[in-house]
């Protein structure tokens, strides 16, 4: 295992479908974040899992969206009735807790394209 | 609210000059501050983080970045710019304590020109 891995790298859907995209961490990785990143911005923290805990969601994360760690390893994140402005990079990140701080590592994305 | 704020969205420098990207974090605590760096369609790269050590702080890629507390500055420097550094390039906060979310500036895409 050579980084995060995110499945697929880009969906295109029709307004008002429900997509889902996976993230694989990396192995050893107990945290887990998803971003959103549009154009020309950074990226917008969505939700945080510790293990399978999921321990913070931004006021971001709609009703619409629901993200998933059941075991502790890979994630899936819902978007339910998809809208215009769910278009954008979403981005899943990895790191290991240590005392102190840890580092995040990024995966290359799933761009989402609403039409 | 911490944050973290880009000045420039764009930036274009010369093969061989110096590269200057400018971070400024707002937080009530000391924070932890971090440069990642986005080639077309990857994910980000860590650069460099500060952690509360020493404040000149050096990374990859011969990038280096100084915490000045009292300007509540992170600026990113390389003294010699390459074709290869022309990317965009994020600084991004965490609180102290805490989850570890990270706060992202909106970015400062690099340009390098012959």
């Amino acid at each position: 295992d050579t980084g995060v891995s995110q499945d697929p790298r880009h969906k295109i859907t029709k307004r008002g479908q429900n997509v889902t995209f996976r993230c694989d961490p990396i192995s050893e990785h107990n945290r887990l974040y998803w971003y959103r990143q549009t154009l020309g911005q950074g990226p917008e923290f969505l939700t945080y899992f510790q293990n399978e805990a999921q321990l913070e969601k931004s006021r971001l994360l709609s009703d619409r969206f629901s993200a998933e760690r059941p075991k502790g390893s890979f994630s899936t994140l819902e978007i339910q009735r998809t809208e215009q402005g769910d278009s954008a990079m979403y981005l899943c990140a990895s790191s290991l807790s240590l005392a102190g701080e840890d580092e995040q590592f990024f995966g290359p994305g799933t761009r989402l394209t609403v039409l | 609210a911490q944050s973290a704020t880009q000045l420039g969205s764009h930036v274009s420098v010369s093969e061989g000059a110096l590269v200057l990207l400018r971070c400024n974090y707002s937080s009530s605590v000391p924070p932890y501050l971090f440069w990642y760096v986005q080639y077309p369609n990857q994910g980000l790269q860590l650069l460099l983080k500060y952690t509360s050590a020493a404040t000149l702080v050096k990374g990859i890629n011969g990038f280096e970045a100084e915490f000045k507390k009292s300007e509540t500055s992170f600026h990113l420097t390389k003294p010699s710019a390459h074709m290869s550094d022309a990317a965009e390039y994020f600084c991004a906060v965490r609180p102290s304590g805490g989850y570890n979310k990270l706060i992202f500036g909106a970015g400062t895409r690099l340009a390098v020109h012959p």
